[in-house]
């Protein structure tokens, strides 16, 4: 059963704040994505990661920051948090289009809810 | 890039009655169509896809139907049950490139009164 796990299930924060989110899977997969939440507006991606040290920018990644050191692991990083940025916060993984056993299924995590004060 | 519609926002419907739920999307070259379930308090998760070479896929009660042309797709729920309330999300993606990206819609809220 794969398994995505987002480290903090709800945080409050101040503005201005240094903010991360971490998240770690266990199926070995290679890709790694951070979507926000907002009602209304769906799942954004803010994110991605395809490979250890790569990263790309998704539809909204001003203000964000991702690090992805190891191959499990991909954290969010809000440098100086705004209230416009309290949401709740996505992780998910998949496999790589490359290996044959590719659905593309996404597997997400519980989700982060963010408070920024 | 891709963007996706989705209608309607919220769905209230009677036990046993069924659901339809409409998504359109505007990359003509997106050949990948998921729709994802999330249950009130947990993390959406994949419940049926339907990619371009086929026109309907049906998963017992659930089912999808593509029109390429139109560039819409839907998902029909049939003899709907209280736990099948949830927001129901469309996504669509190109598949043939060598990453994939979802764009998902905004979401749709069904609410099955028993």
């Amino acid at each position: 059963d794969v398994k995505v796990t987002q480290s903090s299930r709800y945080l409050v924060k101040r503005t201005g704040e240094k903010v991360f989110l971490e998240c770690v899977q266990d199926m070995d997969h290679e890709n790694m994505f951070w979507y926000r939440q907002d009602p209304g507006l769906g799942l954004r991606l803010i994110y991605f990661s395809y490979d250890v040290k790569m990263k790309e920018k998704g539809d909204i990644p001003e203000g964000y920051s991702v690090s992805r050191e190891k191959k499990e692991r991909f954290s969010l990083i809000l440098e100086s948090a705004s209230t416009n940025q309290t949401s709740m916060y996505l992780c998910a993984s998949s496999f790589s289009k490359i290996f044959y056993h590719y659905t593309g299924e996404l597997f997400f995590g519980e989700g982060s809810r963010l408070t920024v004060l | 890039g891709e963007n996706v519609e989705q209608h309607p926002s919220t769905l209230s419907v009677q036990e046993g009655d069924s659901a339809v739920i409409k998504c359109t999307y505007s990359d003509s070259a997106s050949n990948y169509f998921p729709w994802y379930k999330q249950e009130l308090g947990k993390r959406p998760q994949l419940i049926i896809d339907i990619r371009s070479n086929v026109g309907e896929k049906k998963d017992q009660r659930i089912a999808v139907t593509l029109n390429k042309t139109a560039k819409h797709f839907s998902l029909h729920i049939t003899e709907t049950q209280p736990e099948d309330s949830a927001v129901y999300f469309c996504a669509a993606s190109r598949m043939n490139t060598g990453f994939q990206k979802l764009v998902f819609g905004t979401g749709t809220r069904l609410l099955v009164s028993p």
